[in-house]
């Protein structure tokens, strides 16, 4: 297997610009999650999905910010419009969740990231 | 759960020396607790997930234990080495509320930052 794929590895747009960030989970993982790793507050949830469905985009920073997941072999992360404050490394992670009895089989598996810059 | 504490937040060892951080977290809907490395300029890798009271985990020279009844764990490293230079992550999960598999998110504290000298 491939591992998670995030597309592109870096993207340098100027403010005001709509960014789309793209994920390929892992085949066969229900679980997908949106990161960002920034300075201040390390690595942050944004939004994950179980089986497609959004389950928490309580960490999805404001309206600017959206998250889809039309099957389980794709999603997006897009922001619009972009600002400066945007800039950081955005992880994709996937993982199968089976439920308690295999709970440490639950690992997060995740992607090489997408290097934001907004000018 | 939010209130994930990690410390040290930065660690200097000596190579061959054993080293040791903490993870604390709240003890109450506990699920389960993961543990990630993070190399400079890579991803996040797990190293373990534990669930159970009093679990400890090996992997060749790095271990864990947990204690889910008053919220830590603890990562020990044996003969620390240069390659074991990194943040180590611990992530703890809470139990879902909306469905088999809807287990709360995983929220990751702020690491330790290991620095191994030789």
């Amino acid at each position: 297997d491939a591992g998670v794929i995030q597309s592109p590895r870096h993207e340098v747009t100027e403010m005001g610009q709509e960014v789309t960030l793209r994920c390929k989970p892992i085949s066969g993982h229900n679980s997908l999650f949106w990161y960002r790793q920034t300075m201040m507050r390390g690595l942050e949830l944004l939004i994950y999905f179980n089986n497609n469905v959004p389950i928490d985009d309580s960490g999805m920073p404001e309206d600017r910010f959206s998250a889809k997941m039309p099957n389980a072999s794709f999603s997006t992360l897009k922001i619009q419009p972009s600002e400066p404050r945007d800039s950081a490394v955005y992880f994709c992670a996937s993982s199968l969740v089976t439920g308690e009895v295999f709970a440490t089989n639950e690992k997060l598996f995740f992607g090489s990231g997408t290097q934001l810059s907004v000018l | 759960i939010l209130n994930v504490e990690q410390s040290p937040q930065s660690l200097h060892v000596q190579e061959g020396d054993s080293t040791n951080f903490t993870c604390s977290f709240p003890s109450s809907n506990f699920y389960a607790l993961h543990w990630y490395r993070w190399e400079t300029a890579k991803s996040p890798e797990a190293l373990f997930v534990m669930t159970l009271n009093g679990d400890e985990k090996k992997k060749g020279r790095i271990s864990a234990t947990l204690n889910t009844k008053e919220g830590y764990s603890y990562l020990y490293i044996k003969g620390s080495q240069p390659e074991d230079s990194a943040t180590y992550l611990c992530a703890p999960r809470g139990r879902g509320l909306i469905s088999n598999f809807g287990n709360e998110k995983l929220t990751f504290g702020t690491g330790t930052r290991l620095t191994i000298i030789p």
